[in-house]
C-alpha cells in the first residue's frame, strides 16, 4: 500500500504539554503536508513543507523532513484542549496529482 | 480563504435508494475536484477524481456505475450513490484544488463533510 504510516495511532497528553507524531511514506515526494480533522468535520491543511526542506515552524506547529528515512513529523508545542482533533499527513507520490494520506493520529489534550 | 461546501452535511436514506451529494467551490474555480471516503476513526480513501467537462477518473476497486461523478461546472462536482446499501454507510469529503494542477504545491481546500447512513 502506498499510504502513509502515522504513529502514534492515538496520543493523550496534558494541556501544556507537546505533542509529538510521525508519519512514514514510502515512495519519492515532492512536499509533504499535514492536515486536522475535527471529530466529523472536513480537513484543515495545517503545513507545507517541500522536499528540499528539513524544517518549517508555523506558530506553535514545528514540522520536520527527513527524506532519506521517508519520514516527517509533527510537533505541536504547548497543546491546548482545542487541539483536541485527529492529524493526517498527506503527500503526492512520485510527482502524481493525487494526495495520499497517512493513517492519522488521534490527539486528545486534556485540562 | 478558498471555501468548499458540501451538501448535505448529513443524509438517512433506505437501502435501494439513490443519493446525491454536492460539492461547490464558493469563491473559487476548481478544475480539479476529489472524492474521499472516511470510515470511522480511519484515513480518507481517494475514490475518484474529477475533471471539469470531462470524465472522472477512478480509483481501484471503486464501481463507476455505483458512485456516479459530475462535475458540470467550474464549482460543482456531485457524487451520486446509486441503489445505497448499509455497507456505503460511510463519510464523503470532496476537496478542489487551487490552481492548474502543474504545481506540486497546489493546495487543496476540503469540504465539511456528508455523513451518509443507509438504512
Amino acid at each position: 500500500s502506498q499510504q502513509g504510516e502515522e504513529d502514534p495511532q492515538a496520543l493523550s497528553i496534558q494541556e501544556g504539554e507537546n505533542a509529538t507524531m510521525n508519519c512514514s511514506y514510502k515512495t519519492s515526494i515532492n512536499n509533504l503536508q499535514w492536515y486536522r480533522q475535527n471529530s466529523g468535520r472536513g480537513l484543515v491543511h495545517l503545513i507545507l513543507i517541500r522536499s528540499n526542506e528539513r524544517e518549517k515552524h508555523s506558530g506553535r506547529l514545528r514540522v520536520t523532513l527527513d527524506t532519506s528515512k521517508k519520514s516527517s513529523s509533527l510537533l505541536i508545542t504547548a497543546s491546548r484542549a482545542a487541539d483536541t482533533a485527529s492529524y493526517f499527513c498527506a503527500f503526492r507520490a512520485g510527482g502524481g496529482n493525487k494526495l495520499t494520506f497517512g493513517t492519522g493520529t488521534q490527539l486528545k489534550v486534556e485540562l | 480563504g478558498a471555501v468548499v461546501s458540501q451538501h448535505p452535511s448529513r443524509v438517512i436514506c433506505k437501502s435501494g435508494t439513490s443519493v446525491k451529494i454536492e460539492c461547490r467551490s464558493l469563491d473559487f474555480q476548481a478544475t480539479t475536484m476529489f472524492w474521499y471516503r472516511q470510515f470511522p476513526k480511519k484515513s480518507l480513501m481517494l475514490m475518484a477524481t474529477s475533471n471539469e467537462g470531462s470524465k472522472a477518473t477512478y480509483e481501484q476497486g471503486v464501481e463507476k456505475d455505483k458512485f456516479l461523478i459530475n462535475h458540470a461546472s467550474l464549482t460543482l462536482s456531485t457524487l451520486t450513490v446509486t441503489s445505497a446499501h448499509p455497507e456505503d454507510s460511510s463519510f464523503y469529503i470532496c476537496s478542489a484544488r487551487v490552481g492548474s494542477g502543474r504545481s506540486s504545491t497546489d493546495t487543496q481546500y476540503f469540504g465539511p463533510g456528508t455523513r451518509l447512513t443507509v438504512l
